[in-house]
C-alpha cells in the first residue's frame, strides 16, 4: 500500500465550478500537509500548507485536514481556466524516526477548467 | 531573479553515458533536494542535503551520486545511464533551520527532462 493515495483523474469542469480534490494516507504520524500545483512542463509550486488538523483558507482555495479519517482535501471555488494544472498533495511526519523530514507525494490529479 | 535554477533543461543521451545536472538556489536556504518524477507524474525523493551534509539517501542505484559544493548548489551525477533513468529530475530547496522547526515548504526548480535512448 502506498503511503499516499490520490486519484489521478483527469478531472474536467466548467469555469466557475467548485472543485474538490482529495488524498488519503496510511501513516498516522503525518502532521504536515501541503498542496502543490504543477503546470505542464514546470516545477511544482506550493499552494497551501497546513500543520495538523483543521481548515485553512486562502482566497479561492480551502485546504482541509481530517487526521481521524486520514483524509485531506483541497477545494477551489469559482474555478478559472488558469487553474488548469496537476495538483499534488504532499505530507510529512516531520523529523520523527527515520523519516528525516521527507515529503511523500500523491500521484497528482490533472484538472482542466474549460471556459 | 530565478529562485531555484537547473541546467540543463533538456538532456538527451545514449545508454551507458555519464551526465551531470546542476542546481543552484539564491534563496539563502540551508537544505536542498533531488526528486525524480516518472511518466505518471509520481514525485519521489532521492537525496537531501542540509548545510552540505547528506541527510536523505533513498534506495537509488549507486550510479547516482549527489554533490553539494556549498549550501547554494547541489549537483547530480549519473553514471552508465540506463533507459529506466528517463524522467524529469527536480531540484528543490527549503529553509529548514534545524529539526525543531518542523517541516518547511520546499521550492522547486523548473526540472531537467532526461531522455535516455
Amino acid at each position: 500500500q502506498k503511503e499516499v493515495e490520490q486519484d489521478p483523474g483527469p478531472l474536467s469542469v466548467p469555469e466557475g465550478a467548485i472543485v474538490s480534490l482529495n488524498c488519503t494516507y496510511s501513516n498516522s504520524a503525518f502532521q504536515y500537509f501541503m498542496w502543490y500545483r504543477q503546470y505542464s512542463r514546470k516545477g511544482p509550486e506550493l499552494l497551501m500548507y497546513t500543520y495538523s488538523s483543521g481548515n485553512k483558507e486562502d482566497g479561492r482555495f480551502t485546504a482541509q485536514v481530517d487526521k481521524s479519517s486520514k483524509y485531506i482535501s483541497l477545494f477551489i471555488r469559482d474555478s478559472q481556466p488558469s487553474d488548469s494544472a496537476t495538483y499534488l498533495c504532499a505530507m510529512s511526519a516531520g523529523w520523527r524516526g527515520s523519516t528525516l523530514g521527507r515529503l511523500y507525494f500523491g500521484r497528482g490529479t490533472q484538472l482542466t477548467v474549460w471556459p | 531573479d530565478t529562485a531555484v535554477s537547473q541546467t540543463p533543461k533538456y538532456l538527451v543521451t545514449q545508454m551507458g553515458n555519464d551526465k551531470s545536472i546542476k542546481c543552484e538556489q539564491n534563496l539563502g536556504h540551508d537544505t536542498m533536494y533531488w526528486y525524480k518524477q516518472d511518466s505518471k507524474k509520481f514525485l519521489k525523493i532521492m537525496f537531501s542535503y542540509n548545510n552540505k551534509e547528506l541527510i536523505i539517501n533513498e534506495t537509488v542505484p549507486n550510479r547516482f551520486s549527489p554533490k553539494s559544493p556549498d549550501k547554494a548548489h547541489l549537483n547530480l551525477h549519473i553514471n552508465s545511464l540506463e533507459l529506466g533513468d528517463s524522467a524529469v529530475y527536480f531540484c528543490a530547496s527549503s529553509h529548514q533551520e534545524g529539526r525543531l522547526a518542523g517541516v518547511r515548504e520546499q521550492y522547486f526548480g523548473p526540472g531537467t527532462r532526461l531522455t535516455v535512448t
